[in-house]
């Protein structure tokens, strides 16, 4: 059974900090590895999708990577802000349905 | 592109009331999901369409859940009759798909919440 797991389930950060968010998965096999984000009570927005011939992708303040041969991928998030308080779910997309980490709350302190 | 268009945002009905959740995929996504998210459960897939056709719906939880996609740009979940252990919220995605060249990800939209009482 291919999963993907998130670690640690919640993280407070003071405002301005660097962070990383880490997620693994088993699935050797890899194609791609999607970040989303998820403020309460709120949808899922789809911050960056790293495709298996990729190792990173960057959009703004925020910095995937893809390290296959690990099993592993990192949310990289610069200069923390209060507004990306929200819970960060990393999930694998496939053909026929998308496995996802049960995501890491994170709450920046002001 | 609007993203995925899910309607109603909210619902709340009575236990033993049909209920009829709606989803406008991306234009020319070919795929269409249905989640469900709650708190002990996290996100559930509860059936998959591929071109309009049903492809996975193992995770439907009973009978009184249906899908349909009569095209590709709109499709329904049902749940008659409603119970309270249905409250949620339920999310449609789309995707282009598998192209041979990877997957493109996975579009989600807003939710709806379903309150059962």
């Amino acid at each position: 059974k291919q999963e993907v797991t998130q670690i640690p389930a919640a993280l407070s950060v003071p405002e301005g900090e660097n962070l990383v968010l880490n997620c693994s998965f088993t699935d050797s096999a890899i194609y791609n590895l999607q970040w989303f984000r998820q403020d309460p009570g709120k949808g899922l927005t789809s911050l960056l999708l790293i495709q298996s011939s990729q190792r990173e992708q960057t959009s703004g303040r925020l910095n995937a990577s893809l390290d296959k041969s690990s099993g592993r991928s990192t949310l990289y998030i610069a200069a923390s802000q209060p507004g990306d308080s929200a819970t960060y779910l990393c999930a694998e997309p496939r053909d026929d349905k998308i496995i996802f980490g049960k995501g890491t709350r994170l709450h920046i302190l002001p | 592109d609007a993203g995925v268009i899910q309607s109603p945002r909210h619902e709340v009905t009575e236990m033993g009331q049909e209920v009829t959740l709606r989803c406008k995929p991306i234009s020319g996504h070919n795929s269409l999901f249905w989640y469900r998210q709650t708190m002990m459960r996290g996100l559930e897939l509860l059936i998959y369409f591929n071109n309009n056709v049903p492809i996975d719906d193992s995770g439907m939880p009973e009978d009184r859940f249906s899908a349909k996609m009569p095209n590709a740009s709109f499709s329904t979940l049902k749940i008659q009759p409603s119970e309270p252990r249905d409250s949620a919220v339920y999310f449609c995605a789309s995707s282009l798909g598998f192209t041979g060249g990877g997957n493109y990800g996975y579009t989600f939209g807003s939710g709806t919440r379903l309150t059962v009482v």
